[in-house]
């Protein structure tokens, strides 16, 4: 299997403050994590890519100022959300990608959802 | 401009019936399409995926038929069952450009009524 861990599942914080959430393949090694982020009864929207060893690429409206992301090892992403405001409350999703064979599956992790006082 | 899209958002089939997902998608460059199935609060579980140089491809109770012509992918699901009630999202993906991100569908809220 591809199991993908995604931690912490639920953060509160108050405005002004960063929260970090992380990543990890626990049993394949990545080279590229993505990020999403998904409103309520809305699709899944892709922040950024993450590649392991490299700057992240993001979508565009994405700050990257404001959504760090560090891929410092083949099995761990971070996202640092940083002076949250209560609009950056969200569900926050990563997966992990496997590629080869002609085949691209990213597995998910089972999300963070922020709320920021 | 939503490249994938899911024109249903909600489906309701009898347990046991047969279940039909369906997805359109825009560009061209797309060659690898997905389905994922997700619950609320939590992320989403892949299903089944196809390449572009099938047209169909199946796994236990679930098929996903591509018409490159149509831009058309579907996912059936043979019998239905209570617990495949969820939101199923299709993804398309454009390897062949040598990119790995995937274009999210809007999603279809699928409820299997026993």
């Amino acid at each position: 299997g591809a199991v993908v861990s995604q931690h912490p599942s639920w953060v509160i914080c108050k405005s002004g403050t960063s929260v970090k959430i992380e990543c990890r393949s626990l049993d394949f090694q990545a080279t590229t994590m993505f990020w999403y982020r998904q409103f309520p009864k809305q699709s899944l929207m892709l922040m950024a890519t993450s590649n392991e060893g490299s700057k992240a690429t993001y979508e565009q409206g994405v700050e990257k100022d404001k959504f760090l992301i560090n891929h410092a090892s083949l099995t761990l992403s971070t996202l640092t959300v940083t002076s949250a405001h209560p609009e950056d409350s969200s569900f926050y999703i990563c997966s992990a990608s496997k590629q080869g064979g002609g085949k691209n599956i990213q597995y998910f992790g089972a999300g963070t959802r922020l709320s920021v006082l | 401009d939503q490249q994938v899209k899911q024109n249903s958002p909600s489906l309701s089939v009898q347990e046991g019936r047969i279940s039909i997902l369906n997805c359109d998608y825009t560009n061209s460059m797309f060659d690898y399409f997905l389905w994922y199935k997700k619950y609320p609060a939590e992320g989403p579980t892949f299903l089944i995926s196809i390449s572009s140089i099938k047209d169909k491809n199946e796994d236990g109770r679930f098929t996903v038929f591509l018409n490159k012509s149509a831009k058309h992918l579907s996912l059936h699901i043979v019998p239905s069952q209570p617990g495949d009630s969820a939101v199923y999202f299709c993804a398309a993906s454009a390897i062949a450009s040598g990119t790995y991100k995937y274009i999210f569908g809007t999603g279809t809220r699928l409820k299997v009524l026993a």
